[in-house]
C-alpha cells in the first residue's frame, strides 16, 4: 500500500547550523501534510503544515517545503539549538483514509550537538 | 492547560489479563483517536471517535475496544492482552474530524509477558 516514509533515520548536526529532515510520500492524491516533533517521553507535537496547493510555508525558525513533482517534503530548521533534539514525523491524509485522518512515517532522529 | 491526558504512563501485565488505559481531554474536542507507535512502524491508528457513541475502527483494530460515552474520555480496552501488543500508546484529540492538528497525549508504555 501507499505510505509515507524518510531518507534519513538519525540526523546529526551543530547547534547553530541549520537541518534538513526529508520525507518521502508516494500517494500523488494527499492534499495536506503535516509535521510533527517528538521528544523522549513525550507524545508528539505539532511543528508545521502546508497544504498542496503551497510549494513552501514558513513558521518561527522552520520552512517546509513540498515538491509535488517527486513526491517530496523537507522540513527546514535555522539554526539548530540544542531544543531542537527529537525525533520529527511527517504525515499525510491520503484520501482513502475518511476517519483515519493522517498516515505518518517511521520518523528521522535529529540530534544537535553542542 | 489544555492537555490530553493518559493513565497509566507505564503498565507491565500478563498474557490474559484485561487492561484499561484511560484518555481524557479537556479542550472540548469532537474527535479523539489511539495510536500504537512501534519501532520502524511509526504510529498507527488502532479506532477512532468522531463524537460521543461514535467510533470506528482505524488500521490496527485487532484485540482492542474502545468506548466514548463523554465527550472528554476515551479509554482503550484490551480484553486479553497478548505480547504483540506490547507497544507505546499514544491519545490524541482535534476539535473536529478533518481539523488536521491533533494534540497528543504523553505516552503510555505497555509490556505484556
Amino acid at each position: 500500500g501507499e505510505s509515507v516514509g524518510l531518507h534519513l533515520p538519525t540526523l546529526s548536526v551543530q547547534e547553530g547550523d541549520n537541518s534538513i529532515i526529508n520525507c518521502a510520500y508516494s500517494n500523488s492524491a494527499s492534499d495536506y501534510f503535516i509535521w510533527y516533533k517528538q521528544e523522549s517521553g513525550k507524545g508528539p507535537q505539532f511543528i508545521i503544515d502546508i497544504r498542496s496547493n503551497m510549494d513552501k510555508r514558513q513558521g518561527q525558525r522552520v520552512t517546509v517545503l513540498l515538491n509535488k513533482t517527486v513526491k517530496h517534503l523537507s522540513l527546514q530548521i535555522a539554526a539548530t539549538q540544542p531544543g531542537d533534539s527529537a525525533v520529527y514525523f511527517c504525515a499525510e491524509n491520503p484520501p482513502h483514509n475518511a476517519g483515519n485522518m493522517l498516515t505518518f512515517g517511521g520518523g528521522t532522529r535529529l540530534m544537535v550537538k553542542p | 492547560e489544555a492537555q490530553v491526558t493518559q493513565n497509566p504512563r507505564y503498565l507491565i501485565t500478563v498474557t490474559g489479563k484485561k487492561l484499561t488505559v484511560t484518555c481524557s481531554q479537556n479542550m472540548n474536542h469532537e474527535y479523539m483517536s489511539w495510536y500504537r507507535q512501534d519501532p520502524g512502524l511509526g504510529l498507527r491508528q488502532i479506532y477512532y471517535s468522531m463524537n460521543v457513541e461514535v467510533t470506528d475502527k482505524g488500521d490496527v483494530p485487532e484485540g482492542y475496544k474502545v468506548s466514548r460515552k463523554e465527550k472528554r474520555n476515551f479509554p482503550l480496552i484490551l480484553e486479553s492482552p497478548s505480547p504483540n501488543q506490547t507497544s507505546l500508546y499514544f491519545c490524541a484529540s482535534s476539535f473536529r474530524q478533518g481539523d488536521y492538528e491533533q494534540y497528543f497525549g504523553p505516552g503510555t508504555r505497555l509490556t505484556v509477558t
